[in-house]
């Protein structure tokens, strides 16, 4: 089974800094990797596809990178809602998935 | 607009099944597959399984194997997601969510609103 191991596990910062979040792969799931984030008492939204797609609706501020195991979700500049719960997720021996452990980004 | 609605919050005791229904709108049905995630209080998402609402094909975490049963009334829209000998730590809430297609990265692009579902003597 692939395990995803997300970095770190809490980020504090402040709005209008700009965040990066890292998701690495126990072997490579070439571009197959979703970012989600959930807020309390919220479902998860998908914010991107296949490594660096946005979904549907979400702001440009976000944004993907990374191939085989390593991962980067960066949020450019801080928006007050943007504080919550991101995981990654793998889908390369499809229809298996799974979710990495998640990061808290907190306001500093 | 595109959306799934899921069965309300459920109680059951240790040994028990519980089967949590998950209702799509908006779209075609039989044109994506649904996903079923939990969440246990306080920790992170754990992927249950997948199944196509074309075809009935499923696919289950190994950890559920022997426990677990996905299926689809394609009559009504309808996702089941049954789960048995329920233990303590399934106390969760229970997500469904579309599987978007190919070209969205079958990603989980739509998600039910959750089912508490608490186990407890």
């Amino acid at each position: 089974e692939i395990v995803l191991t997300q970095s770190p596990a809490t980020l504090s910062l402040s709005p209008g800094e700009r965040a990066t979040l890292s998701c690495r792969a126990s072997q490579s799931v070439s571009s197959y990797l979703a970012w989600y984030q959930q807020k309390p008492g919220q479902a998860p939204r998908l914010l991107i596809y296949d490594a660096s797609n946005r979904a549907t609706g979400i702001p440009a501020r976000f944004s993907g990178s990374g191939s085989g195991t390593d991962f980067t979700l960066t949020i450019s500049s801080l928006e007050p809602e943007d504080f919550a719960v991101y995981y990654c997720q793998q889908r390369s021996n499809w229809p298996l998935y799974t979710f990495g452990q998640g990061t808290k980004l907190e306001i500093k | 607009q595109v959306q799934l609605v899921q069965s309300g919050a459920e109680v059951k005791k240790p040994g028990a099944s519980v089967k949590v229904s998950c209702k799509a709108s908006g779209y075609t049905f039989t044109s994506y597959g649904i996903s079923w995630v939990r969440q246990a209080p306080g920790q992170g998402l754990e992927w249950m399984g997948w199944i196509s609402a074309y075809n009935g094909n499923t696919n289950y975490a190994q950890k559920l194997q022997g426990r677990v049963t996905m299926t689809t009334d394609t009559s009504t829209s309808t996702a089941y997601m049954e789960l048995r000998s329920l233990r303590s730590d399934d106390t969760a809430v229970y997500y469904c969510a579309r599987v978007g297609s190919y070209y969205d990265g079958y990603a989980f692009d739509i998600w039910g609103q959750g089912t508490m579902v608490t186990v407890s003597s």
